[in-house]
């Protein structure tokens, strides 16, 4: 069954910063691949996706990630963090059709000032 | 701008007490699924339903809990009898396109505390 790892529970930056979330999934072929986040109270809202072609992918926000099939990854980034970025983000990965979305156990980001 | 509405937004009760939460999918959309989370566990998938049929509910405790689609805009999740354990935040998602690669589009969860 396929699996998503997010190894960071907390991070920490400092406003301004860069910032890169790791994600790595577990699965034989090309997944399909998101990123959520979640502010403090709210549902979930889409960043971006990765279905094929580009591995570089741009989303909302100013966040882009990479899809990288040798390290089997999809790490989230930013070149530099906003306070309003505090948030947990999540990584999920869904296969093809018949199965469902599997939801990395998120990662919390913390913005200083 | 369409939007996934979910009611109650916020529920105590106490344990035993039947709970009913309630779910409206952005319109057109014809997938709905529900999540629960926790600290402990995360976020986890309990049901979710495509074109109104149930398709998987094996994450849901299946004494207590059920998941119903009456119709294409409302879905709802009762737990009969709540327990203390069952104390969560609990998420709608809607989507349209195949399960697995279609963007879910989640409401802002009900919030429920079992005493």
């Amino acid at each position: 069954a396929q699996s998503v790892t997010q190894p960071d529970i907390h991070i920490t930056v400092s406003e301004g910063a860069s910032l890169e979330l790791r994600c790595n999934y577990s699965y034989g072929a090309t997944p399909y691949l998101f990123w959520y986040v979640q502010s403090p109270g709210q549902g979930l809202q889409l960043l971006l996706k990765y279905f094929s072609g580009d591995t570089l992918v741009q989303g909302i926000k100013g966040f882009e990630a990479e899809f990288k099939r040798s390290q089997s990854s999809f790490n989230l980034r930013k070149p530099s963090v906003h306070w309003s970025d505090a948030a947990e983000y999540f990584c999920a990965v869904g296969l093809e059709y018949g199965n469902k979305l599997v939801f990395g156990a998120g990662t919390i980001l913390r913005v200083k000032s | 701008d369409a939007r996934v509405t979910q009611t109650p937004r916020h529920k105590v009760t106490e344990m035993g007490q039947e709970v009913t939460m309630r779910c409206q999918p952005i319109l057109g959309h014809n997938t709905v699924f529900w999540y629960r989370q926790t600290m402990m566990q995360g976020l986890e998938l309990l049901a979710y339903f495509r074109n109104r049929a149930p398709l998987d509910d094996s994450g849901m405790p299946k004494d207590r809990f059920s998941a119903e689609m009456p119709d294409a805009t409302l879905a709802t999740l009762k737990i009969q009898p709540s327990e203390p354990r069952d104390s969560a935040v609990y998420f709608c998602a809607s989507g349209k396109g195949l399960v697995g690669q279609e963007t879910q589009y989640f409401g802002p969860g009900t919030r429920l505390l079992v005493l």
